[in-house]
């Protein structure tokens, strides 16, 4: 069983870089989220989906893209990368509403 | 405006004691509350969950005391043990889906 399948594991992009981090599920859950984790501040909500086709900001989406074509795949795009978004992302999923979110392992990304 | 708040921020306790962490949230919409677990270098798993139609759930060592007229509910770890050194995090979610986690405390349980 992958579980929830993060790539890259880690990243360093160059200010004004766009990259898209992927996030992939093998358990049909209809829920997805992308979180941002910075020391002291847990973990932000950036955008999350509730089923394929719907999408929804979260509380720090500026700066961030989503799609969700897919119930397995929920891709994070970063545009013009700033150093501001040097942070560890973490992609989750879930089944149902009031379940266990599993989450992935995160991506490290370094904006320089 | 953050909607869940975690206290105290960091947290030391000696093997074989009692380690409590509180949370208090402000959304009354909330309905399901989860406190997760994160190594370093890992992603959090679910440690242990409870609905506000309990005041406590347990699940071996880890409790949780939820208190709907003050919103707030709290993690209690028992026999603390130098293994549960990690970052605790609380959450709550509601209708709309939103998980919304709390800042995380760093729990160390020294020998």
């Amino acid at each position: 069983n992958a579980g929830v399948t993060q790539t890259p594991k880690f990243r360093i992009l160059k200010i004004g870089q766009s990259m898209t981090l992927q996030c992939t599920q093998d358990m049909n859950h209809n829920y997805m989220y992308w979180y941002r984790q910075d020391p002291g501040m847990g973990l932000k909500l950036i955008y999350y989906s509730v089923g394929a086709g719907i999408t929804d900001k979260g509380e720090v989406p500026n700066g961030y893209n989503v799609s969700r074509s897919t119930t397995e795949d929920f891709p994070l795009r970063l545009e013009l990368a700033a150093p501001s978004q040097t942070s560890v992302y973490f992609c989750a999923s879930r089944g149902r509403r009031n379940t266990e979110a599993f989450f992935g392992q995160g991506t490290r990304l370094t904006v320089v | 405006q953050q909607q869940v708040k975690q206290s105290p921020q960091s947290l030391i306790v000696q093997k074989g004691g009692i380690s409590i962490i509180n949370c208090a949230y402000e959304n009354t919409a909330f309905d399901y509350f989860p406190w997760y677990q994160q190594f370093p270098g890992k992603g959090p798993a679910l440690l242990i969950a409870i609905r506000p139609d309990v005041s406590e759930k347990k699940e071996g060592r880890f409790t949780i005391s939820f208190n709907k007229s003050a919103k707030q509910f709290s993690l209690h770890i028992m026999d603390s043990q130098p293994g549960d050194s990690a970052t605790y995090f609380c959450a709550a979610t509601g209708a709309n889906s939103k998980l919304t986690f709390g800042k995380g405390i760093t729990l160390s349980v020294r020998p």
